[in-house]
């Protein structure tokens, strides 16, 4: 089992849409979780981070974490073809706390 | 301008030809990472270092050494590549301090190894 999983899609939303990107992790003491942006052919950019169970909003954008479920989400709202990239879960604490595991990304696509 | 520089953007070398990717920081950043970047296989931790003379392995450490002299230097040194290391490479940094854990990325050395 890969430590930090996601789906990599593509996932296609209209504009305007919620755009629902998931991530599970492996290690329970995970403590820290990210979640990164990447343009194709450029390299990622942090989003959110969240450290505590239930939703963190900011913008657009809401993280929400479940660590009973080892489960964290990224919802966009108002989805924008600018939204169109490569969406990264980063953990740390899986491994040591200097350790930050990466997921696979998933790829979304905001269809005009 | 904060930022993470990486150079060589771009190199294509031989097999078995010592390489070194340059990574500086301007940030006073404590934490240094590389990671290489490879399709279906994501972002993967290569070296960290949490200060200067502090380095441990990632989690595919094998055919790379890193130093770290300085706080804002972290070359990643290919001893002897092979057409496995091709890849893209990414130099990130962290002020851990913060709390955030957050990562500054440099743009990534895309390396062919033939």
């Amino acid at each position: 089992q890969k430590e930090v999983e996601q789906n990599s899609g593509p996932l296609s939303v209209p504009e305007g849409a919620i755009a629902s990107l998931n991530c599970t992790y492996s290690d329970r003491g995970s403590q820290s979780f990210f979640w990164y942006r990447q343009y194709s052919g450029k390299s990622p950019e942090l989003i959110m981070f969240i450290y505590s169970n239930g939703d963190k909003e900011d913008g657009r954008f809401t993280a929400q974490l479940n660590k009973a479920s080892q489960y964290v989400s990224l919802l966009i709202r108002d989805s924008q073809p600018s939204d169109s990239a490569t969406y990264l879960c980063a953990v740390n604490g899986a491994g040591g706390y200097q350790k930050v595991t990466f997921g696979t990304g998933t790829k979304l696509q905001v269809i005009p | 301008e904060a930022q993470v520089t990486q150079n060589p953007r771009y190199l294509i070398t031989v097999t078995g030809k010592k390489l070194t990717v340059t990574c500086s920081q301007n940030m006073n950043h404590e934490y240094m990472s590389w990671y290489r970047q490879d399709p279906g296989l994501g972002l993967r931790q290569i070296y960290y270092s949490m200060n200067v003379e502090v380095t441990d392995k990632g989690d595919v450490p094998e055919g790379y050494k890193v130093s770290r002299k300085e706080k804002r230097n972290f070359p990643l040194i290919l001893e002897s590549p092979s057409p496995n290391q091709t890849s893209l490479y990414f130099c990130a940094s962290s002020l851990w301090s913060s709390g955030t854990g957050e990562l500054f990325f440099g743009e990534g050395s895309r390396l062919t190894v033939l």
